[in-house]
């Protein structure tokens, strides 16, 4: 069963860096096809994309987020790390990862969901 | 950005009922959409791909329909279990979006 986990500070002050890291087991980002996202949530509002890295290393950001985002892997760890620049208090809510892979879809293969996700890491921002 | 809409963003309905639920894009992702149901404190769950499969485990009552721009997810028949949110999602092109939610509740 693939399982995810996030961890990293629950509290980061503004104008800080946030460290988010997804461990993850029961699936590798060495397999073909195989990638993870993280998604965040601001309490009591709807569900956001911030990125998503590849088996091959392909890396896709938000574009409003991306000049605050790296998004890294390490294979050998089974961890992807997310990193956002410049905490800002509407920075606040729930960071989640998830998994997602290639499904054969009409004769390509192609990512078509999240079909794992991670239980989510509540990160408050604030003096 | 490819945007999603869903609506109704709140939903009254009762045990039994057949309700559904639609999410329409700002341009066409062929059937590259998803749903999930999110209920509070927890993780989304994946409940349909590519419009109208539905993900190992989920429940029968729940399907899905549409593509290009418009899309529905029906519940045939609601039950205690199903209140909770709805969102869609597109895997179209990057990058990704989420619609704003459909929250199920008891009437």
């Amino acid at each position: 069963q693939i399982t995810l986990k996030e961890s990293g500070p629950t509290l980061v002050k503004p104008t800080q860096t946030l460290t988010l890291t997804c461990t993850f087991s029961e699936f590798s980002l060495r397999t073909t096809g195989v990638g993870v996202g993280w998604i965040r949530q601001p309490p009591g509002k709807a569900l956001e994309w911030l990125a998503l890295i590849f088996w091959n290393d392909d890396k896709r950001y938000s574009p409003s987020l991306k000049s605050r985002l790296t998004i890294t892997k390490d294979t050998s760890k089974n961890q992807v790390v997310l990193t956002m620049s410049n905490m800002d208090p509407v920075d606040s809510g729930t960071y989640y990862c998830a998994h997602t892979a290639q499904r054969s879809i009409w004769g390509d293969r192609r990512c078509t969901d999240f079909d794992y996700w991670g239980q989510g890491i509540l990160v408050t921002v604030s003096s | 950005d490819i945007q999603l809409t869903q609506s109704p963003s709140f939903l009254s309905a009762s045990v039994g009922d057949r309700v559904t639920i639609t999410c329409r894009a700002s341009q066409g992702i062929s059937s590259f959409l998803a749903w999930y149901q999110q209920k509070p404190g927890k993780a989304p769950k994946l409940l349909i791909y590519t419009a109208s499969t539905l993900q190992s485990g989920v429940p029968s009552g729940f399907s899905g329909s549409g593509s290009g721009t418009e899309f529905t997810l029906t519940i045939s028949s609601l039950q205690p279990e199903d209140f909770a949110t709805y969102y869609c999602q597109h895997f179209n092109s990057y990058p990704l979006t989420f619609g704003g939610g459909t929250k199920v509740e008891i009437k």
